[in-house]
């Protein structure tokens, strides 16, 4: 049974600071993606990471995929209240199922 | 853009009693799932669909039931709620299947069965 254990749960930092959050499995996936999920809403695609060492950045979050294709890594630089949520991965193989992570909830404190 | 819809956003049942969560995209998606929500387990597959007429079994199917006779709508059935499918639902849509492209959720339906 594939697995993709994130972490930590739960992070909660001050405006400004960094962060960096982590997304581990075992197995080999054939692509990443990481989702950011508001209370009361449905998760929205961040990023697909597909290739082993990948590095995409999106304004101040760094997302990269391990060389191994089996964790992947989420970095924000001087965090935001407006990046408060729930970040979850998910690991894709050649069928249709992903494979979630549990998510780590985060609060950016003003 | 209306993108996923879901309805109802809350929904009580009572142990036994059935109900459908309706689903509808309009953004001419062939693949369409279900997925249920809990805390500390992230997204659980139920059933999901490849097209019209097609529909398959994901991680944890067993109360529920789902059909796709249109590209647009996918209703789930609960079939005799039971306490232990208290959960978030979500019905999410994409253009191809794996992780390849973006999966578009709608914004939840919260059930409770009492």
């Amino acid at each position: 049974t594939q697995l993709l254990e994130q972490s930590p749960q739960f992070l909660s930092i001050q405006e400004g600071e960094n962060l960096t959050v982590y997304c581990n499995s075992s197995s080999v996936f054939s692509s990443l993606q990481w989702y950011r999920q508001e209370p009361g809403e449905g998760p929205v695609l961040l990023v697909t990471v597909v290739t082993g060492g990948e590095v995409k950045k999106l304004k101040r979050l760094t997302f990269q995929f391990g060389d191994a294709r089996k964790d992947s890594s989420l970095h924000i630089t001087a965090a935001q209240p407006g990046d408060t949520g729930l970040y979850l991965c998910a690991g894709g193989d050649s069928n249709y199922q992903l494979i979630w992570g549990a998510g780590t909830k985060l609060i950016i404190k003003p | 853009n209306a993108g996923v819809t879901q309805t109802p956003k809350f929904q009580v049942l009572k142990t036994g009693q059935s109900m459908t969560l309706q689903c509808a995209q309009d953004m001419n998606h062939e693949y369409m799932s279900w997925y249920r929500q809990d805390p500390g387990m992230g997204l659980r597959l139920i059933h999901y669909s490849v097209g019209a007429g097609i529909t398959d079994q994901g991680e944890v199917p067993n109360g529920y039931n789902v059909s796709r006779s249109t590209t647009e709508d996918f209703p789930l059935r609960l079939l005799s709620a039971a306490p232990s499918q208290t959960s978030v639902y979500f019905c999410a849509s994409s253009r191809q299947g794996g992780s390849l492209g973006t999966i578009y959720f709608g914004e939840g339906s919260w059930l409770t069965v009492v």
